[in-house]
């Protein structure tokens, strides 16, 4: 099971660019890096998934390098809305869901 | 609103007790995942059900008991609660199992007193 490691919290102002890495240095073959976004007192919400390369969405671009023992989600432009708590997970069906302890962005204006 | 509800929003009970807490997935998926997120320990998944059978297990106590019905609605039961037990309990869906997209629901807050 690819333990993860990301920084505990963050800070950032509005409108600029927030990345955020996650280190999976023992990831599996099978494993994909998926993120999620969580505000307080209410459940995550999917933002980004990945296997390599890069992944774009309409929120967030995921980085995966060729080791893929790391990745870093991209957050373009952040606003007061995006304070939130992010999780990178590791996994592959069947397996245990780890979502870890997350990293706490805080965005101020 | 991701299309995932849980009844109740709110519970209150004692130590000792037994309470079920009820999750309906959004239409379509057919896993449910319990999760537990307590202010120390953070976010911790519990337990995966895939049509009807049990498909991955986290930490779960074995205080605590799941399963999902065949109208793929799933129940968490907590017995024997302990102060330790209160938190918010979220469930999950998603279509297929694995790492698919989970949709989480609003979450059932326990309060054990």
């Amino acid at each position: 099971l690819a333990k993860t490691t990301q920084p505990i919290s963050m800070d950032s102002y509005e409108g600029q660019e927030v990345n955020i890495t996650c280190s999976h240095n023992n990831i599996a073959t099978n494993d994909y890096i998926t993120w999620y976004q969580q505000f307080p007192s209410q459940g995550p919400r999917f933002i980004i998934q990945g296997y390599k390369t890069k992944v774009t969405n309409e929120v967030a671009s995921l980085f995966i390098p060729a080791d893929r023992k790391s990745s870093t989600l991209s957050l373009p432009r952040v606003s007061l809305s995006d304070t939130a708590v992010y999780y990178c997970l590791v996994g592959q069906a069947g397996t245990a869901l780890i979502f870890g302890k997350g990293t706490t962005l805080s965005v101020s204006s | 609103d991701s299309g995932v509800t849980q009844t109740p929003k709110h519970l209150i009970t004692a130590t000792g007790q037994r309470v079920t807490l009820r999750c309906s997935p959004r239409s379509g998926d057919l896993s449910v995942y319990w999760y537990q997120q307590s202010l120390d320990q953070g976010l911790q998944f519990l337990i995966q059900y895939y049509n009807g059978e049990e498909r991955a297990k986290g930490n779960i106590l074995e205080r605590f008991s799941a399963q999902q019905f065949p109208d793929l609605h799933s129940e968490l039961n907590l017995s024997s609660l302990e102060l330790g037990d209160s938190a918010l309990y979220f469930c999950a869906s998603s279509f297929a199992s694995g790492m698919n997209e989970q949709f989480f629901g609003p979450g059932t807050r326990l309060t054990v007193l």
